[in-house]
């Protein structure tokens, strides 16, 4: 079974263009999230998707983020205008919907966005 | 609000040591569920071990151990027996059952650095 796949694995671009990151979940899995890595800190929560519907954006930095999961399959986080600060590892991970419990979640191998 | 710290940003071992790596967290909640996540150079996260709020039986899973003691707030990882293979970033989470997304809220890694 393919595991959560994330394209592209890595991405250069300069302050002020635009990026989309790429995330295929595990098939089945209705539950996708999206993680950011800054450098030399934690692994933060941006936003968690339940099917094509957004439960929670809480994590998400800015309006400059914008994320979606047209049909409930793969998910799209595009950020515009790229800052410098929003370099890091954006991770992806997914999960099944399991009543009364938290399931693990399957993470994808992130991309590495830098941002000059 | 909850909060995971991992105290030891980095550890070297030699070969065949054993090895604890430490987890404290924080929470309001009474139910809830910790995890430990492996990150191995490829970059992905590896699941290890779910546990929950009520359940403080230590795990065994081979070489490696968790020890979860809920009077100190702990959940620590026992690797016995390192090896080559072991190095790598691990991280220890938490998911409040009070958030129906069960987002992860992550400690800050801990470098383990096993030498032949």
């Amino acid at each position: 079974e393919a595991g959560v796949t994330q394209f592209p694995s890595h991405s250069v671009i300069e302050k002020g263009q635009t990026v989309t990151l790429r995330c295929d979940p595990i098939s089945g899995h209705d539950n996708l999230y999206w993680y950011r890595r800054v450098m030399g800190k934690e692994i933060k929560f941006l936003l968690h998707f339940v099917k094509e519907s957004k439960q929670d954006e809480s994590g998400m930095p800015n309006n400059r983020f914008l994320a979606e999961r047209t049909g409930g399959t793969y998910s799209t986080l595009k950020v515009q205008p790229a800052e410098l600060e929003d370099s890091g590892v954006y991770f992806c991970a997914s999960s099944q919907v399991l009543p009364l419990m938290s399931a693990e979640q399957f993470f994808g191998p992130g991309t590495r966005l830098t941002v000059l | 609000a909850q909060k995971v710290t991992q105290a030891q940003t980095e550890i070297s071992v030699v070969e065949k040591e054993d090895v604890t790596l430490d987890c404290v967290y924080e929470t309001r909640d009474t139910t809830y569920y910790l995890f430990w996540y492996k990150q191995p150079p490829s970059g992905e996260l590896v699941f290890l071990i779910r546990r929950n709020s009520f359940d403080e039986q230590n795990e065994i899973s081979g070489r490696y151990s968790w020890n979860f003691q809920k009077s100190t707030s702990s959940f620590n990882f026992t690797i016995t027996a390192s090896q080559v293979v072991d190095s790598a970033v691990y991280f220890c989470a938490l998911s409040e059952a009070g958030n129906a997304g069960n987002m992860l809220t992550f400690g800050g890694g801990t470098r383990l650095m096993v030498k032949p």
